[in-house]
């Protein structure tokens, strides 16, 4: 059974400093998705990662890829309030992560 | 158009009966995913088409669940003799080849909650 674990389920983090969410997954796949979803709402696409050592920024986030040790990080630079959000990661679009609720702390 | 649209938004359906769910994805738009996400989770995946054709269904949690596209737009979820554990929220989203990679598109979700 595919499995796909993030690290930490729950973040808080005072504005300003940067953390790193993990994501692992159990099987041999070279797409990895991020996804932000906010609070009653739905999902939203924030990077895909196609193959092995993939590097993604947009803003204050940036994800990366290891396929060899199936692992993807979401490092989060400067954090702002507006990021509180909970954060997933996917395998191939079908097998999501638990989620990481991220709160900033003004 | 704009983005995906899912209709009904909100569905209180009592136990035992059948409810169907829509799903508009952007028009142009290949890949059409299924998720039912429960309070608190991650969604799971349910069910996936490319155009027409049904190419996992892997998801669908029993029998009581379907899923069809039969034009390649428009697709529709149904739910047979609801149960409470089918109470979710109930994602589509539509995806294409796009820029190099797959981005997926979500729409707002439907509720359903059964009594």
């Amino acid at each position: 059974e595919l499995k796909v674990e993030q690290n930490p389920l729950f973040l808080s983090m005072q504005e300003g400093k940067n953390y790193t969410i993990y994501c692992n997954y159990s099987t041999t796949s070279d797409r990895l998705y991020w996804y932000r979803q906010d609070p009653g709402k739905s999902l939203e696409s924030l990077f895909v990662l196609l193959s092995n050592g993939a590097v993604k920024q947009e803003g204050r986030l940036m994800a990366s890829l290891d396929t060899k040790a199936r692992l993807s990080t979401l490092h989060i630079t400067a954090a702002v309030h507006d990021l509180s959000a909970t954060y997933f990661c996917a395998v191939d679009q079908f097998y999501f992560g638990t989620g990481t609720s991220l709160t900033v702390i003004p | 158009g704009a983005g995906v649209s899912q209709s009904p938004r909100y569905k209180v359906a009592k136990r035992g009966q059948d409810v169907a769910l829509r799903c508009d994805p952007i028009s142009g738009h290949v890949s059409l995913f299924w998720y039912q996400q429960a309070l608190g989770q991650g969604p799971e995946f349910l069910t996936y088409f490319q155009n027409e054709a049904q190419l996992d269904k892997s998801g669908l949690p029993s029998d009581r669940f379907f899923a069809e596209r039969p034009e390649g737009s428009v697709s529709t979820l149904k739910i047979q003799r609801t149960q409470q554990e089918d109470s979710a929220v109930y994602l589509c989203a539509s995806s294409s080849w796009t820029s190099g990679s797959y981005e997926q598109y979500f729409g707002p979700g439907t509720r359903l909650t059964v009594t």
